[in-house]
């Protein structure tokens, strides 16, 4: 069965640090991933996504994530993180002809000035 | 254009009440998918919709059900309410509905349920 790990539930850093989210996926094919971010109290959005190609995605707000078949993982990075990135980041796999989006459990990001 | 929008964004009902949810996709969007997120199970995946068709479901309880009219609208009900249904219910929508690489679902704010 397809499933998603993010094994940080918590992660603190300091403005201007770097980032990296932890995301490892169990699926028998090509996955299609995707990584999301959640404000409190409103709904995901899709901070960018892999499908084939290039391993390595740029997505908006300045992330990108890098696909690693031989580990099963798609960590989401950021070089320098604003105050404005605290949030709950998700991971998720789609599998294959279906709009339906398993998750990760979330990473909180929390981020000191 | 405008986002998923999701009615009523706040809901309080009572123990073995029923409650319907409504989302409007995004303009030209025909498919449509259902989350539960409670803080205890995350986010997990109810139903999806394409074309008034539900194709994929989750492993929820019979008590939950939706549907799909022909304009892409969806709702959701949910039966003879227990307390651990409150959560916050999330839409969302997607354009072609094949999944894969022309997925990217675009969410709404939500409805948070809660059941006392």
């Amino acid at each position: 069965a397809q499933s998603v790990t993010q094994p940080d539930i918590h992660i603190t850093v300091s403005e201007g640090a770097s980032l990296e989210l932890r995301c490892n996926y169990s699926y028998g094919a090509t996955p299609y991933l995707f990584w999301y971010v959640q404000s409190p109290g409103q709904g995901l959005q899709l901070l960018l996504k892999y499908f084939s190609g290039d391993t390595l995605v740029q997505g908006i707000k300045g992330f990108e994530a890098e696909f690693k078949r031989s580990q099963s993982s798609f960590n989401l990075r950021k070089p320098s993180v604003h105050w404005s990135d605290a949030a709950e980041y998700f991971c998720a796999v789609a599998p294959y002809n279906t709009d339906k989006l398993i998750f990760g459990t979330g990473t909180r990001l929390q981020v000191f000035p | 254009k405008a986002g998923v929008t999701q009615t009523p964004r706040y809901l309080i009902k009572t123990r073995g009440q029923q409650v319907t949810l409504s989302c409007s996709p995004i303009s030209g969007h025909r498919s449509v998918s259902w989350y539960q997120q409670t803080p205890g199970q995350g986010l997990q995946f109810l139903f999806e919709y394409f074309s008034e068709t539900q194709r994929n479901k989750g492993n929820f309880p019979g008590r939950f059900s939706g549907r799909q009219f022909s304009n892409s609208r969806s709702e959701m009900n949910v039966s003879t309410l227990e307390l651990g249904d409150s959560a916050l219910y999330l839409c969302a929508s997607s354009a072609a509905g094949t999944g894969g690489a022309n997925t990217e679902a675009f969410f709404g704010q939500g409805t948070r349920l809660t059941v006392v």
